[in-house]
């Protein structure tokens, strides 16, 4: 069964950095590119980030380009999403997902919240 | 980017009714739409793949049809565990994109 654990979120000031991780099990890790998937409080869903499986190409929303960066350690079958600069308009859950384009496993996602 | 437009946002349905979701593409997607569910507090949950294609262990009173930029999503017979919000979501480009989410009630 693929399982999906996400941590790292919480409470961050504006302009300041976090960084999540998602724990994979379940599934050959390194065979799957893995995305980031957010929904801020009452919205709707906002792709944000993916990596291939052996982690060379990356690909990123418009409104995280330059200040999120997508990473995975296969050796430990765990994904990363460094967030920098962040703002208010980050504020949300942010969800891993297994694979690209069909997401058929997600986690159950983990709650940033950017305030001062 | 490609946007998707879901109608309606919001309905309001009776047990045992047919429901009809509907999801339009700003551009040609062939057949490359997802249907999720979502219910509160937890992660979307994959229904149709491919526009059409039922995912494994989901309900067969689920099913989705369409091409190019008109889709449809429907449930026969709702059932009160189908009570949740509904997304399409496009891949035939990046960046992916979902519909704005179509929250079903009960009447």
């Amino acid at each position: 069964e693929v399982q999906l654990l996400e941590s790292g979120g919480g409470f961050v000031r504006p302009g300041k950095s976090a960084r999540l991780s998602c724990a994979a099990s379940g599934f050959i890790f390194s065979s799957y590119a893995m995305t980031w998937v957010r929904q801020a409080p009452g919205k709707g869903l906002e792709w944000v980030s993916t990596v291939s499986g052996g982690g060379g190409n990356t690909y990123y929303a418009d409104s995280v380009k330059g200040r999120f960066t997508i990473s995975r350690d296969n050796s430990k079958n765990t994904l990363f999403l460094h967030m920098n600069s962040l703002s208010v308009e980050d504020t949300a859950r942010y969800y891993c997902a297994q694979n690209w384009k069909i997401f058929k496993s997600w986690g159950q996602g983990v709650l940033v919240t950017v305030s001062s | 980017d490609i946007q998707m437009t879901q109608s309606p946002s919001s309905l309001s349905a009776s047990l045992g009714d047919r429901v009809t979701i509907t999801c339009q593409a700003s551009q040609d997607i062939t057949n490359y739409l997802n249907w999720y569910q979502q219910k509160p507090g937890k992660p979307p949950k994959l229904l149709i793949y491919d526009a059409s294609n039922l995912e494994a262990g989901v309900p067969s009173r689920f099913s989705g049809s369409g091409s190019g930029t008109d889709f449809t999503f429907t449930i026969l017979r709702l059932q009160p565990e189908d009570i949740a919000t509904y997304y399409c979501q496009q891949y035939v480009n990046l960046p992916y994109t979902f519909g704005q989410g179509t929250r079903l009630e009960i009447k």
